[in-house]
């Protein structure tokens, strides 16, 4: 079956980064996006970006240029995303999800807990 | 405008109809899905494209839309359907997706 396996919980202290990778199984990797969700605990659904792990292209949220990088490594079907200078307002559960179509994620991966502490 | 408006909370009588609305100027152009989310678990694809049903979601579930509105109706609300609602869509440029800001749906 179509499968998204994140890695585990990471916690970082401020000013640090955090790659959260995502493992596909079940489909052919290169024929669909991966884009990257955040929620932070108690608050809604927040989109960050998008990849193509065809081309490696990549479309990222406003609010996340110039601190997320997504990447991907098509010989073990793995997408990363990348967030740099974390704050503590980046504590969130971290999710990954293919995209099918104009804009459903379907499935989604089981989330990562990032929490940013001093 | 690159913003989806939905209504915080809303609750519906067990066995009941309830609809749940997500509005945004980008509806005009792109159609919303809809994910369910229960606590502690990630969100799942209950509604997608004109009013597509992925594998395995009851045929309760239901969109539709219209104007700057779409909308997800749950004929014969049962208790499990008790969770998190949230739209996306495309934003008006076409490049960028947005989620609305989610509706707790409650069952009585």
């Amino acid at each position: 079956q179509v499968q998204l396996v994140q890695s585990g919980a990471e916690v970082k202290k401020p000013g640090a980064s955090v790659k959260v990778s995502c493992k596909a199984s079940g489909y052919t990797f290169t024929s669909y996006d991966i884009n990257w969700v955040r929620q932070a605990t108690g608050q809604g659904l927040e989109w960050m970006g998008w990849m193509n792990p065809n081309s490696g292209n990549t479309g990222y949220a406003q609010k996340f240029q110039g601190r997320v990088t997504m990447t991907r490594n098509t010989s073990i079907s793995t997408a990363y995303m990348e967030l740099s200078s974390l704050r503590s307002e980046d504590t969130a559960v971290y999710y990954c999800a293919r995209r099918g179509g104009s804009n459903w994620f379907d499935p989604w991966g089981q989330g990562t807990l990032v929490t940013v502490s001093s | 405008s690159s913003e989806l408006t939905q209504d915080p909370a809303v609750s519906v009588a067990l066995g009941q109809t309830v609809r749940i609305t997500c509005q945004g100027d980008s509806l005009r152009s792109y159609y919303a899905s809809w994910y369910q989310q229960k606590p502690g678990q990630a969100p799942v694809l209950v509604i997608y494209g004109k009013n597509n049903r992925p594998s395995g979601i009851p045929d309760r579930f239901s969109g539709s839309s219209s104007g700057n509105t779409a909308s997800l109706t749950i004929t014969g609300a049962q208790a499990e359907d008790e969770a998190d609602y949230y739209c996306n869509s495309r934003d008006s440029s076409g490049n960028l997706v947005v989620f609305g800001g989610g509706t707790k749906l409650t069952v009585l």
